[in-house]
C-alpha cells in the first residue's frame, strides 16, 4: 500500500511550456485534490475531485486543469507554465467526499518556473 | 466564508518547554477541524481531529488541541516539546457540506532549541 504518490520530486520549466503533475493513490479513495504551497500562503485549493469523471475548481484554478478518469488517478496539467506557478505542489485523497475525514498527503512536487 | 488564522508566523521553545499553537477559524456551520504537521521537505500528516463530542482531543505524538467554540478557536498544545517536533505545523477547517474541502491556515514554525 503506497498511500498517494506524486511524480515528478523536482521539475524545472520555462515559461511556456506544459507539463503534467501526476498523482496516484492506491487507497481506492472518492475524493481527490491538489493544492499548491507558498511562503506564508500556507496550501491553497487548486481543483477537486469527488468521484471519476467528477472535477471542480478550488480557490485558485487559474492555469491549471485536471481530469479525473480513474478512480486512482488526478493528474494537473500546467497549460502554460508562468513564473507565478513557481511553488509546491501537493496531491491528497479522502476516502469519500461525504465528510472532511482524514486526507492523506503525497510527498509534493517542487516547481520552479523561470 | 471559511478561514483559518494562524497568528504566530514562527514560535520558539526549549526543548522540555510546554508548547501552545493558536489557531482561529471562521466557519458558517459545524466546524470539522484538524492539525498537520510538515516536517522539511516531506508531505503533510495528521495529527489530530476534531468532529463532534469531548471538545479536548487527543493526537499522535503526545499533542492534544482544545476546541472552544465560543472563541473559535482550536488551539494545539503539548506539555514538554522534544527536539523532534520541530516543524511546521498547519490548522485546517472543513464542513459538512458540498464537497467537503479543507481550508488551512497560513502556518506556525515550530523552532526547538537545546
Amino acid at each position: 500500500n503506497a498511500g498517494v504518490t506524486q511524480t515528478p520530486k523536482f521539475q524545472v520549466l520555462k515559461t511556456g511550456q506544459s507539463m503534467t503533475l501526476q498523482c496516484a493513490q492506491d487507497m481506492n479513495h472518492e475524493y481527490m485534490s491538489w493544492y499548491r504551497q507558498d511562503p506564508g500562503m500556507g496550501l491553497r485549493l487548486i481543483h477537486y475531485s469527488v468521484g471519476a469523471g467528477i472535477t471542480d475548481q478550488g480557490e485558485v484554478p487559474n492555469g491549471y486543469n485536471v481530469s479525473r478518469s480513474t478512480t486512482e488517478d488526478f493528474p494537473l496539467r500546467l497549460l502554460s507554465a508562468a513564473p507565478s506557478q513557481t511553488s509546491v505542489y501537493f496531491c491528497a485523497s479522502r476516502r469519500t467526499s461525504g465528510r472532511p475525514d482524514t486526507q492523506y498527503f503525497g510527498p509534493g512536487t517542487r516547481l520552479t518556473v523561470l | 466564508a471559511q478561514s483559518v488564522t494562524q497568528p504566530d508566523i514562527h514560535i520558539t521553545v526549549s526543548e522540555g518547554a510546554s508548547l501552545e499553537l493558536r489557531c482561529n477559524y471562521s466557519y458558517g456551520a459545524t466546524p470539522y477541524l484538524f492539525w498537520y504537521v510538515q516536517s522539511p521537505g516531506q508531505g503533510l500528516q495528521l495529527l489530530l481531529k476534531y468532529f463532534s463530542g469531548d471538545t479536548l482531543v487527543q493526537g499522535i505524538k503526545g499533542f492534544e488541541a482544545e476546541f472552544k467554540r465560543s472563541q473559535s478557536s482550536f488551539n494545539l498544545r503539548k506539555p514538554s516539546v522534544h527536539w523532534s517536533d520541530a516543524a511546521e505545523y498547519f490548522c485546517a477547517v472543513g464542513g459538512a457540506t458540498g464537497a467537503n474541502n479543507l481550508f488551512f491556515g497560513t502556518g506556525t514554525r515550530l523552532t526547538v532549541i537545546p
